[in-house]
């Protein structure tokens, strides 16, 4: 079973506060997360990786944090801004393939 | 910086008939791939292609669809006779290597009436 799960379809947060993302994943095999971001009518923007190997990856605001033992990934953004609202989709490259498996994406609001 | 584009932006077709998707994914990468997003739904692998040929493909991709990489630069799908149930938007996508982070193009929405 290859799956990556969103099970939150949205989020609101106030500007300047944390936004947090979150995503599991079923298979343990899966060894490579991603996080993309995506306006409307604009393809997927890479975000934001972390391999297996690592349980935290840090890139300015934004910070990935994975549980192998709960298969569960989440995003991090503080402080949220409202340029930040976008669709945000977790994938994986689903352990030995190069093909990605997606979420069915958050959409955050961040409000002003 | 360099990005994967993608023409048309949007396409209509009517039921039963071909159309050619056209990409150029980023010059120096290798692996190339195309996804779809039917409204409301999640993104869909489709295909990948390396080295000139096939090197995985999802089971959406039936004998209806081909991928070619015609002149080194332009990268291609094909869909030869189109369904309704293939309305979506179909993204392009480029990495410089395999399980690097993927550049998507703006996608072409295709509509099948």
């Amino acid at each position: 079973d290859q799956q990556v799960k969103q099970n939150s379809p949205s989020l609101s947060v106030q500007e300047g506060r944390i936004s947090i993302l979150n995503c599991d994943y079923t298979n343990s095999m899966f060894d490579y997360f991603l996080w993309y971001k995506k306006y409307p009518a604009e393809g997927p923007t890479f975000l934001i990786s972390i391999s297996s190997i690592k349980d935290k990856n840090e890139d300015g605001r934004f910070t990935v944090f994975l549980n192998k033992s709960a298969k569960h990934l989440s995003l991090h953004i503080v402080p949220s801004q409202p340029g930040d609202s976008a669709v945000y989709f977790c994938a994986s490259n689903g352990g030995a393939t190069n093909k990605l498996i997606f979420g069915t994406g958050t959409l955050l609001a961040v409000q002003p | 910086e360099p990005e994967v584009t993608q023409t048309p932006s949007h396409q209509v077709t009517q039921m039963g008939q071909e159309v050619i998707l056209r990409c150029v994914p980023i010059s120096n990468h290798l692996y190339f791939y195309w996804y779809r997003q039917i409204l409301g739904q999640k993104v869909e692998f489709l295909v990948s292609f390396y080295n000139n040929e096939i090197s995985e493909k999802s089971e959406i991709f039936d004998d209806q669809f081909s991928v070619e990489r015609p002149d080194g630069s332009n990268f291609t799908l094909k869909i030869r006779s189109t369904k309704l149930e293939d309305s979506a938007m179909y993204f392009c996508a480029s990495s410089p290597d395999l399980n690097e982070k993927l550049f998507f193009g703006s996608g072409t929405q295709l509509s099948v009436l």
